[in-house]
């Protein structure tokens, strides 16, 4: 019973290069979390997502960060024009249906920008 | 403003006793709680939830859950040296399904 997947484990990108970051959730689960661990801070949620759906990206930044969670295939968290400020761990996480908050994480994606 | 805080330690407890760990929340709309252990470069991994008011038991951890109080604590019994991580309390709060973290409390089990 596989659980959330992400790949890339560690990625590295250069200032103003394009970062794409995948999550595939546990078998069953249609409800997709995105949180970002900035260095020595805590975890801090981005954006909920359903199959097709942007539940709540409230805690997106506004400019160069966007998610999607399509009927077929990973959710992707797409970070352009990366920055250095951008460096950190992004963790997915999924959930099964809407009866239940319990979310379980993915190994995460260590995010280096040079 | 909804938040969780913890105490961020470290704290350390010798092999064998109780370690007691303590969470406070800022809203009372607050609905699900839970423990994460996350081990340095790793990612958080859920030890227990708990929805309601009392204490709730698995194996050697017992999550206490006072909403009157707004706190949320968990007691890991016989403490391990492989239970030293950084553990992190979440909140969900009202209707909204993420969740909301403290800012972790580093545990130290000393052989």
């Amino acid at each position: 019973n596989a659980g959330v997947m992400q790949n890339p484990r560690h990625l590295v990108r250069r200032r103003g290069q394009e970062a794409r970051l995948r999550c595939s959730p546990m078998k069953g689960h249609s409800h997709v979390y995105w949180y970002r661990q900035l260095p020595e801070e805590g975890l801090k949620f981005m954006v909920y997502l359903q199959k097709e759906n942007i539940i709540d990206e409230s805690g997106m930044p506004k400019e160069r960060f966007s998610a999607e969670f399509p009927k077929e295939g990973p959710s992707i968290l797409r970070i352009q024009q990366v920055v250095r400020g951008d460096s950190a761990a992004y963790f997915c996480a999924s959930s099964p249906a809407a009866h239940t908050d319990t979310q379980y994480f993915g190994p995460g994606t260590r995010l280096t920008v040079l | 403003q909804k938040e969780v805080e913890q105490n961020s330690g470290p704290l350390s407890v010798p092999e064998g006793a109780i370690a007691s760990l303590n969470c406070t929340y800022s809203d009372r709309g607050s609905q699900s709680f839970f423990w994460y252990r996350q081990y340095s470069g790793k990612s958080p991994e859920l030890i227990m939830f708990i929805y309601s008011n009392g204490d709730k038991e698995d194996g050697r951890f017992t999550a206490q859950l006072n909403k009157a109080s707004q706190y949320v604590s968990l007691l890991i019994r016989d403490s391990q040296p492989s239970d030293s991580a950084t553990y992190l309390c979440a909140v969900t709060f009202g209707s909204a399904r993420q969740l909301t973290f403290g800012s972790g409390t580093q545990l130290t089990v000393l052989p």
